[in-house]
């Protein structure tokens, strides 16, 4: 069935040190993938996406590689700094019988310690 | 620009009583749309999505259920309310057509006692 696992759950790094998540997908046929950052008691807020059609991209401190025959894609974040602790959540997008959804891995608790 | 609105923002309610949560999504038309729950601490669980009025979709079974009887407009409603239905409730919406970012609504903070 439809699944997308995350790792780690929990992520402590020192401040200027990179973080990195990984996360895989079940559908191969999937061909959209989100991330989203939850700043505590806040809404999910899309930082970064990539589709099928590439494998890597990247917004300034931000990259996400995308492979899809292993069907796995990860988040990685450079020269980290304390507002970027959060909960990261990544995602696949499905097509279920006419009707489009985005299944969520269970998300990774980023703590930067300054 | 679009826009989504969800309130009320936060909830306190009995355990046995009615629930109507409401979510409305300016500045764009016939977007598929979402209902997702969170509980403390944990992962998003997508509760029913819509891909027009009066079409909704059930992803799990409970005592909840949802209605679009506009456009842009997606409501979350239980008969009676159970302490397990405490949790944040989050409406997102996304284009209808084609493969679209989901974007989530500010949310409502229920607390069921």
């Amino acid at each position: 069935g439809e699944n997308v696992e995350q790792h780690p759950s929990t992520l402590s790094v020192q401040e200027g040190d990179s973080a990195v998540i990984k996360c895989t997908y079940s559908d191969s046929a999937s061909n959209y993938f989100p991330w989203y950052k939850q700043e505590l008691g806040k809404r999910p807020q899309l930082i970064i996406d990539i589709r099928s059609n590439v494998g890597e991209k990247k917004d300034q401190r931000i990259a996400v590689t995308l492979n899809k025959t292993a069907k796995h894609f990860s988040l990685h974040i450079t020269e980290t700094q304390p507002e970027d602790s959060a909960v990261y959540f990544c995602a696949a997008f499905y097509f279920s019988g006419g009707y489009n959804k985005l299944i969520f891995g269970a998300g990774t608790r980023l703590a930067v310690h300054p | 620009s679009q826009t989504i609105h969800q309130w009320p923002a936060t909830l306190v309610q009995p355990v046995g009583s009615p629930l109507s949560l409401e979510c409305t999504v300016e500045g764009t038309s016939n977007p598929n749309l979402y209902w997702y729950r969170q509980a403390a601490g944990r992962g998003l669980q997508l509760l029913f999505y819509s891909v027009g009025i009066g079409q909704i979709s059930s992803e799990v079974p409970q005592n909840l259920s949802a209605s679009r009887p506009q456009d842009r407009q997606f409501i979350l409603s239980s008969k009676k309310l159970l302490l397990s239905d405490s949790g944040f409730y989050l409406c997102a919406w996304s284009v209808l057509a084609g493969v679209e970012t989901q974007y989530f609504g500010p949310g409502t903070r229920l607390l069921v006692l």
